[in-house]
């Protein structure tokens, strides 16, 4: 059964650092990893999908890289802004191409000016 | 594009009384999906539809959950009796996904259940 391990579940940084969020999978026969940023009282909002034959994809201050034969993934804020503050979850099929999503219980990060 | 629309955004009702959660998925979307999230067991799919046939329903928790998709742009949740432990945020999600090949899925804001 696939499961999905982000840790810490709580950052607080500084504004300005760069950080990187971890999330880990234990079946790494996976077709793709999704990013996805969650804020209060809202719904989860996709950042950045990675296919399995991808290391890694970037959308502006986000890089979100996938090691699946460690079965990790990281995701790299550069500069981070008080605006990054949300909870940010990752998410696996539980097992090659099912559109199924399984999600770990997030990272909640906290961006301080 | 309007999103994915869910209503009501919230809910609170006596336990036992039938609850019933909807959702517009965005217009050309033919993936659809409903999860619940608590801080106890985090976001879990309860069921998916594809091209508005149920596809997978396995993270239904009994009985007391029933959902349909009549047609494409349309779907809901039920809850028949309703109990407290249902209480929890449900979300529904659409996505552009063929079967087998992901696409991002896009969410709706929710709806917060509270069961009394």
């Amino acid at each position: 059964k696939q499961e999905v391990t982000q840790i810490p579940a709580a950052l607080s940084v500084p504004e300005g650092e760069n950080l990187v969020l971890n999330c880990s999978f234990t079946d790494s026969a996976i077709y793709n990893l999704q990013w996805f940023r969650q804020d209060p009282g809202k719904g989860l909002t996709s950042l950045l999908l990675i296919q399995s034959s991808q290391r890694e994809q970037t959308s502006g201050r986000l890089n979100a890289s996938l090691d699946k034969s460690s079965g990790r993934s990281t995701l790299y804020i550069a500069a981070s802004q008080p605006g990054d503050s949300a909870t940010y979850l990752c998410a696996v099929p539980p097992q090659g191409g099912s559109e199924k999503l399984v999600f770990g219980k997030g990272t909640k990060l906290t961006v301080n000016p | 594009d309007a999103g994915v629309i869910q209503s009501p955004r919230h809910e609170v009702t006596e336990m036992g009384q039938e609850v019933t959660l909807r959702c517009k998925p965005i217009s050309g979307h033919n993936s659809l999906f409903w999860y619940r999230q608590t801080m106890m067991r985090g976001l879990e799919l309860l069921i998916y539809f594809n091209n508005n046939v149920p596809i997978d329903d396995s993270g239904m928790p009994e009985d007391r959950f029933s959902a349909k998709m009549p047609n494409a742009s349309f779907s809901t949740l039920k809850i028949q009796p309703s109990e407290p432990r249902d209480s929890a945020v449900y979300f529904c999600a659409s996505s552009p996904t063929e079967r087998g090949v992901n696409q991002p899925q896009h969410f709706g804001d929710g709806t917060r259940l509270s069961i009394l």
